[in-house]
Formats: structure tokens, sequence, C-alpha cells
């Protein structure tokens, strides 16, 4: 199996709402990514989870909050989010961090905050 | 600062032809180099990737070309079929700290194949 899947597809929420997304893959992979996708650009990497730990936070607001629970799942959280957080959100996952580098990319789920 | 250079920005190229992408990097520490392609409304898919000890690996109809020493490398689509319509970006990795990689991107090239 060597696909990563995400739920749900769209997200329509108000700036108050909580909601989170998630995450999985089977392929026994130990690093897990989030990415923040604007059309006609290249992901921006937001966390990177190695090993179920947080390695990365590329400064990203507070009001997303990730989450690993265990090595095959990923989630997360949203609370208070603004319009401009309207994008695509990616979830990767990949061997480890320092093997070969290959990240396999899910489908998305497209957000949008009214 | 854009340290991964990706040209051209759109292509058009009849079906049946040769599509050219290319991309330039400038940390001479980057050790990996994917090309991803992304269809609209989907993730991004590994395509091909290549190390700098080589400097061509094909897989298909999909060849990449590696130079070392001007710091470029490019995808070559041959034989492009429409169903190649997609946004192509390439990206380049490097260990940093505490081990971790992270992918730097070009800005994407979009890719129409006409009929």
């Amino acid at each position: 199996d060597t696909e990563v899947t995400q739920t749900p597809k769209h997200l329509v929420m108000g700036m108050t709402n909580k909601k989170s997304l998630k995450c999985e893959q089977h392929m026994g992979h130990r690093a897990m990514y989030w990415y923040k996708q604007k059309a006609k650009k290249p992901p921006e990497l937001m966390f990177v989870y190695s090993y179920e730990k947080l390695s990365i936070n590329e400064s990203v607001p507070s009001r997303f909050s990730p989450e690993c629970p265990n090595s095959s799942l990923l989630n997360l959280h949203l609370h208070a989010l603004q319009p401009e957080d309207s994008a695509l959100y990616l979830c990767a996952s990949s061997q480890g961090t320092s093997g070969k580098g290959e990240q396999f990319f899910g489908p998305g789920t497209r957000l949008t905050v009214l | 600062q854009q340290q991964v250079k990706q040209s051209p920005q759109s292509l058009i190229v009849q079906k049946g032809g040769i599509s050219i992408i290319n991309c330039a990097y400038e940390n001479t520490a980057f050790d990996y180099f994917p090309w991803y392609q992304q269809f609209p409304g989907k993730g991004p898919a590994l395509l091909i990737a290549i190390r700098p000890d080589v400097s061509e690996k094909k897989e298909g109809r999909f060849t990449i070309s590696f130079n070392k020493s001007a710091k470029q490398f490019s995808l070559h689509i041959m034989d492009s079929q429409p169903g190649d319509s997609a946004t192509y970006f390439c990206a380049a990795s490097r260990h940093g700290a505490g081990n971790n990689r992270k992918l730097i991107w070009g800005l994407g090239t979009s890719l129409a194949v006409n009929p």
C-alpha cells in the first residue's frame, strides 16, 4: 500500500469554528508532514513529525495545532482561522527524514474559511 | 531568495513533442532532486528523482538530466500526451538541522499538451 489518505476532501468552516484534518498512511513511514498550498504555488511546509515527535514547526500560527497520535496518523487541529487560511492542505510521509528523501503526498483537504 | 529557480512558468507543446522544464539551484549541499507532477485538485505525485552522482535518469517517457558543475537539472517528457497536462514542480533537499530533510520547491511549470 503506497497511499496516503486524507479526510475530509473538502471543509468549509467559519472563523469561530474548531475542526480537524486527518491523515493516515500504512507504508511504515516514520516521518509525516503538513503542507499548505495556495493556487498556482508550490506547497509550503508547515510541520514535520519524525518518529511521532514534532521536529519542525515553520513558525506556523498557533491557530494550527498538529498532533501525531501514532506512527500512522497525523491530525491538524484548526481553531479561529482567517479567510486567508483557505487553501489546499496536504499531508505527506517519508520513510524517515534522513533517508532517500522521497515524500509521498495525499490528495489534500480543500479548506475554505468564511 | 528563491533557492531553486524553475523555468518556464508555462509551456504549451503539441502531442508527440518533447516538453523540457529547467531548474537551477544555488546550494551545493543539495543532494536529492525530485520532480513532482500535480493535477488540479490533487496532491503532488513523485514522478522521478535523481542524486548528484548520476548525470541522467530515465523512467519511461520521463528523463532527468543533471549538470552538477552548472548546478542545473531538467525534466524531459518525450512523446508528450494530453494526459501529461499538469503542473510540474522541481525540488531539492539536503540534510538539515536535527538530520531532517526539507524540500525546497521551484515555483512550478504549467504544461499544456495540445491534441
